[in-house]
């Protein structure tokens, strides 16, 4: 699979967008980006993935380049809520092992 | 919404001795899989499950480690003999695998102590 690099932190203010870049320069064509994310002592999270197309759905929007070598990962409105560890993660398919590396550690301040 | 439910929440158990980490998957899931995640460190698959047999794991899932679905609901990961670092949160997940790319669904773990 793909690496990614991903920022180790950043802060969001309480009812802003929060954009989290993701970088997977030798992603492949036939692998995809996911996300994730992590709560404090909770497990991991769906959040949205994509192949080549921008994706919304309820939690957040996914936009990802043209060339595909990276990607962003929107929550349109942060939340205090949305505090967490947030993973991208490049995989042939969800059906599959995923690679969690040390991902964002977002912190949404009020 | 339908959930994974992992018991117990924390095990605290003697090095040598035997424990295993309890899973009830989403009901009409049909993959499954273990993962884990040390203190302060990355989440580690260690095995994916699938038609009642391993379809993949990792090399940290050496012969220590086994899995069963001993019946229609759960989904268990036996560690033989316990060493201090297998010291960890373990994560059951299930995906319905109805449609490619079905999102997993994680428990909120088990926090395993070994003493």
């Amino acid at each position: 699979d793909a690496k990614t690099t991903q920022p180790p932190s950043m802060d969001c203010a309480e009812g802003r967008a929060a954009n989290l870049p993701c970088n997977h320069s030798t992603i492949s064509g036939n692998e995809y980006v996911y996300w994730y994310r992590q709560i404090h002592s909770q497990g991991p999270q769906y959040i949205i993935h994509g192949l080549k197309n921008n994706e919304t759905n309820e939690m957040a929007s996914l936009i990802i380049t043209e060339d595909r070598k990276s990607s962003t990962l929107i929550l349109p409105h942060a939340t205090l809520r949305d505090t967490a560890v947030y993973y991208c993660i490049v995989s042939r398919s969800n059906d599959y092992k995923l690679s969690f590396g040390a991902g964002t550690t977002v912190t949404v301040r009020a | 919404e339908p959930e994974v439910t992992q018991t117990p929440s924390h095990q605290v158990t003697q090095m040598g001795q035997e424990v295993i980490l309890r899973c009830v998957p989403i009901s009409n899931h049909l993959y499954f899989y273990w993962y884990r995640q040390i203190l302060g460190q990355k989440v580690e698959f260690l095995v994916s499950f699938y038609n009642n047999e391993i379809s993949e794991k990792s090399e940290i899932f050496d012969d220590q480690f086994s899995v069963e679905r001993p019946d229609g609901s759960n989904f268990t990961l036996k560690i033989r003999s316990t060493k201090l670092e297998d010291s960890a949160m373990y994560f059951c997940a299930s995906s319905d695998g109805g449609r490619i790319n079905s999102p997993l669904h994680f428990g909120n773990g088990t926090r395993l102590t070994v003493t």
